[in-house]
């Protein structure tokens, strides 16, 4: 099946640092790639939707100015959590859908990000 | 979307058939039921998706009623490795489109 990789697996930072998270589809193009965060004992929350050569979308609630989406490729997305605090501790997981595979999405194994 | 009911959590035997249910009383005619499983601390993972008939592949098989207002995902003979949330989730065909996750069903597969 298509393969989805995140880049790191896991990170700690400092409050007030910049966090960048890569997502990559390893053997196809991606037009359109997702973030998600999940709190612990949660369900998945939509981020936003990243988009190749165009500006992301946003889900209500989610900062554009912190969190960072860039989709420069169609390989590649990456999200910069900026200015982190301890609450934007969670799990960062990105995924994407093949062209060809239209009905599924593939997800990365995800990022866990704490912030001291 | 049309929202879905799981129940929070399941139980099962090694090696038993382990039957998830799921409720989708309001789903459009146009949508979808998807499964997922989210392993601990993993990325999801896709299972099954159909429509209106019952589906079959190597992972598991999906019953949807008649009146597609409930299904049941079926892992035939449960390992110890299906430990993990299932999500089913109502969806317009397209991986172009994004997933609203509810809770869950954590499935545990006792040995």
């Amino acid at each position: 099946g298509a393969v989805v990789s995140q880049h790191p697996s896991r990170v700690i930072c400092k409050s007030g640092t910049s966090v960048k998270i890569e997502c990559r589809s390893l053997d196809f193009q991606a037009t359109t790639m997702f973030w998600y965060r999940q709190f612990p004992k949660q369900s998945l929350m939509l981020m936003a939707t990243s988009n190749e050569g165009s500006k992301a979308t946003y889900e209500q609630g989610v900062e554009k100015d912190k969190f960072l989406i860039n989709h420069a490729s169609l390989t590649l997305s990456t999200l910069t959590v900026t200015s982190a605090h301890p609450e934007d501790s969670s799990f960062y997981i990105c995924s994407a859908c093949p062209p060809g595979l239209a009905e599924t999405q593939y997800f990365g194994p995800g990022t866990r990000l704490l912030v001291l | 979307d049309a929202k879905t009911t799981q129940p929070p959590s399941m139980d099962c035997a090694e090696g038993r058939a382990a039957n998830l249910p799921c409720n989708h009383s309001t789903i459009s005619g146009n949508e979808y039921v998807y499964w997922y499983r989210q392993i601990h601390s993993q990325g999801p993972q896709y299972i099954i998706h159909g429509l209106k008939n019952n589906e079959t592949n190597e992972m598991a098989s999906l019953i949807i009623t008649e009146d597609r207002k409930s299904s049941t995902l079926i892992l035939p003979h449960a390992t110890l490795r299906d430990t993990a949330v299932y999500y089913c989730i109502a969806e317009t065909q397209g991986g172009s489109e994004k997933l609203v996750f509810g809770k869950g069903t954590k499935l545990t597969v006792n040995p």
